[in-house]
């Protein structure tokens, strides 16, 4: 069976700092692979998704890049926080076939000070 | 653009009553309505799904149905619980397209 995993859970940061999160899944191949952020109390917003290894679309501009150096890793950066990017992140996977239903790590929670 | 939209205000309902949650979409022509719960402190988990030539879904106390011209989708858990409580995300999607964007959700609370 399929897992996700990503760590690390908790994290604090001081602003200015690096930031990086990192999300595998085992038990499949070529899987999409996604990073959301959740402000506390707001939705899901999609920052990062990938369908292939070397293909990663931003959805939204800011201090955040992602990576994907192996086709079951997918890791979330940022060489400088902002008080601003703190929140729940997510990673979560599909497969290439059918509704394209989503798969979720248990997420990473960052507060950066 | 696109647009998914959720009911903001939390839905506070009696226990065995049953919940009606909405989720409308504009800009979008989906072949599919996906439903997912989230808990406090954890990730969405997919609970159902409706394809486009799909009028309702069930699955044990969950109903969904989809209206494309109307281009809404609406859920419902009957008999409900206080364990049902949890935030309730709805999420278009089509097989050509792995972007996927959430609705907003909606906050369920059943009082006992």
């Amino acid at each position: 069976s399929q897992t996700i995993h990503q760590w690390p859970a908790t994290l604090v940061q001081p602003v200015g700092s690096p930031l990086s999160l990192e999300c595998t899944v085992e038990g499949t191949s070529n899987p999409n692979l996604y990073w959301y952020r959740q402000a506390a109390g707001r939705g899901l917003q999609l920052l990062f998704y990938s369908v292939g290894i070397g293909q990663i679309s931003s959805e939204v501009p800011q201090n955040l890049s992602a990576s994907r150096p192996q086709d079951r890793q997918f890791i979330l950066s940022s060489k400088k926080l902002l008080l601003s990017d703190s929140g729940f992140y997510l990673c979560a996977w599909s497969s290439h076939s059918g509704a394209n239903v989503l798969t979720f790590g248990a997420g990473s929670r960052l507060t950066v000070l | 653009s696109q647009k998914i939209e959720q009911n903001s205000e939390a839905l506070n309902i009696q226990e065995g009553k049953t919940a009606t949650l909405t989720c409308n979409y504009t800009n979008y022509s989906p072949a599919y309505l996906q439903w997912y719960r989230q808990d406090p402190g954890r990730g969405p988990v997919f609970l159902l799904l409706i394809r486009e030539n799909e009028k309702e879904k069930r699955k044990e106390r969950l109903k969904v149905t989809f209206d494309t011209t109307l281009k809404q989708s609406l859920f419902h858990i009957t008999a409900s619980q206080p364990a049902d409580s949890a935030t309730y995300l709805c999420a278009p999607s089509r097989n050509s397209s792995y972007k996927l964007i959430f609705g907003s959700g909606t906050r369920l609370l059943v009082r006992p």
